[in-house]
């Protein structure tokens, strides 16, 4: 299994741009999600799926806008990026064991907008 | 909104060392893990603790969690470069789905 795979590794966008970031993962998970890290910070959530068709919002979601057509991929996209955006962003996804969540987390995307 | 702060922030130690970081929360966790997050890759799961007073061990790793659930704290004993990341904890929020909150985390260098 590749687990939770995040492409690209590396982007750089100009104020103003989109792009989509990309995550897939082949555990068939039903959760997934999406967090932000900025330097000197824990993680924050942005959105989260509990199903193929289903998403919501989390703590950081503004600017930011995801779909989930299936169980594999869970697409975050930036639409008009801003500076506030250079985050490195790690999409992970979980399985309940025991009544606990265990999240698997992709090795992130770093972006910077400039 | 749950606040959960780590210390010490940043911890510099030398091989054979131990050390203990901490973890605090503003409001009692429905469920607490502790992650380690190397340079250049995502959190990795170390441990989820779910009950007060319980103690967990992962090899030279020891996790133990508050009696009433406000409080954590991760022990390392004689500390190896390998142990070298970002220790962070995070509330699993019952069941809200898995959404996670984190710590800052705690910056943990071993030099050897």
């Amino acid at each position: 299994n590749a687990g939770v795979t995040q492409t690209p590794k590396f982007r750089i966008l100009k104020i103003g741009q989109s792009m989509t970031l990309q995550c897939a993962q082949d555990m068939n998970h039903n959760y997934m999600y999406w967090y932000r890290q900025d330097p000197g910070m824990g993680l924050k959530l942005i959105y989260y799926s509990v199903g193929a068709g289903i998403t919501d919002k989390g703590e950081v979601p503004n600017g930011y806008n995801v779909s989930r057509s299936t169980t594999e991929d869970f697409p975050l996209r930036l639409e008009l990026a801003a500076p506030s955006q250079t985050s490195v962003y790690f999409c992970a996804s979980s399985l309940t064991r025991g009544g606990a969540y265990e999240q698997y987390f992709g090795p992130g995307t770093r972006l910077t907008v400039t | 909104t749950q606040l959960l702060e780590q210390s010490p922030q940043f911890l510099s130690i030398q091989e054979g060392e131990n050390l203990t970081v901490y973890c605090n929360s503003s409001s009692v966790f429905s469920s607490l893990q502790w992650y380690r997050q190397e340079p250049g890759e995502g959190p990795v799961l170390l441990v989820t603790v779910v009950t007060g007073g319980e103690v967990k061990k992962l090899k030279r790793l020891t996790f133990q969690f508050g009696d009433a659930r406000k409080d954590s704290s991760l022990h390392i004993t004689a500390a190896q470069p390998g142990d070298t990341g970002l220790y962070l904890c995070a509330d699993a929020g019952g069941t809200s789905y898995g959404k996670l909150t984190f710590g800052q985390g705690t910056i943990l260098t071993v030099h050897p």
